[in-house]
């Protein structure tokens, strides 16, 4: 496509429910980021894909969190029984490579609402 | 500790004037990025530097390395420009993370 593709674009649910959230890259984008935008707050960073390299999850808040990517394509994050301080808005971002030494590019968003 | 300061954190400006918003950051880098958010979220990348300065239209970026300061202007503002702008750096040292300032709310009244 012509973006970063995320989905759902919003997703309620209960408190102890797993949650997976999509992101589609651009295509031919090695290097993939998630981030979390907590309300009125930055963004965090979370994880770093960039190629078949082992990733950098170093911004994971929890062992509730994980994420995957098969080679350079989509990516899930996954959320093992949220908990009310998981909402927040999950961007994703791809560039070409190179790190983050390279323009990113982000999708809208995921708007995780935890009941 | 590697920490990103943006200043203002909140600014008003009226239709036309120079706007600049600034960025300190703590230790050595090996990049720093301009971003855009607007209203709805959408978060747009302006600029990636590690030295110097760049242009693109209305918006210019600049760099100190030496001060470790950045700073964004726009030039004859407009409304359309009202957004949220964030830096991001990327510090020296091994991680590929970036770590992000809180923003600054830019408001452009016409």
């Amino acid at each position: 496509g012509a973006g970063v593709s995320q989905s759902p674009s919003n997703k309620v649910t209960e408190k102890g429910k797993d949650v997976e959230l999509r992101c589609d890259p651009i295509s031919g984008h090695t290097a993939l980021y998630w981030y979390r935008q907590r309300l009125g707050q930055g963004l965090e960073f979370l994880i770093y894909f960039q190629g078949n390299s082992a990733p950098d999850k170093s911004g994971l808040p929890s062992d509730r969190f994980s994420a995957e990517r098969t080679g350079e394509s989509v990516s899930t994050l996954t959320i093992q029984r949220t908990q009310q301080e998981d909402s927040a808005v999950y961007l994703c971002a791809s560039s070409p490579g190179g790190g983050t030494a390279r323009p990113q590019h982000f999708g809208d968003g995921t708007r995780l609402s935890i009941l | 500790k590697n920490e990103v300061e943006q200043s203002p954190q909140n600014l008003t400006a009226q239709e036309g004037e120079f706007i600049t918003i600034n960025c300190s950051y703590s230790v050595g880098i090996s990049a720093l990025h301009w971003l855009q958010q607007h209203p709805g979220g959408g978060i747009v990348s302006l600029f990636m530097l590690s030295s110097g300065k760049k242009k693109h239209g209305r918006l210019i970026a600049t760099i100190n390395i030496q001060e470790k300061h950045s700073s964004l202007h726009i030039t004859a503002s407009h409304p359309r420009d009202s957004a949220v702008y964030i830096c991001a750096v990327r510090f020296k040292g091994g991680s590929e993370k970036l770590v992000f300032g809180k923003g600054t709310k830019l408001t452009v009244n016409p």
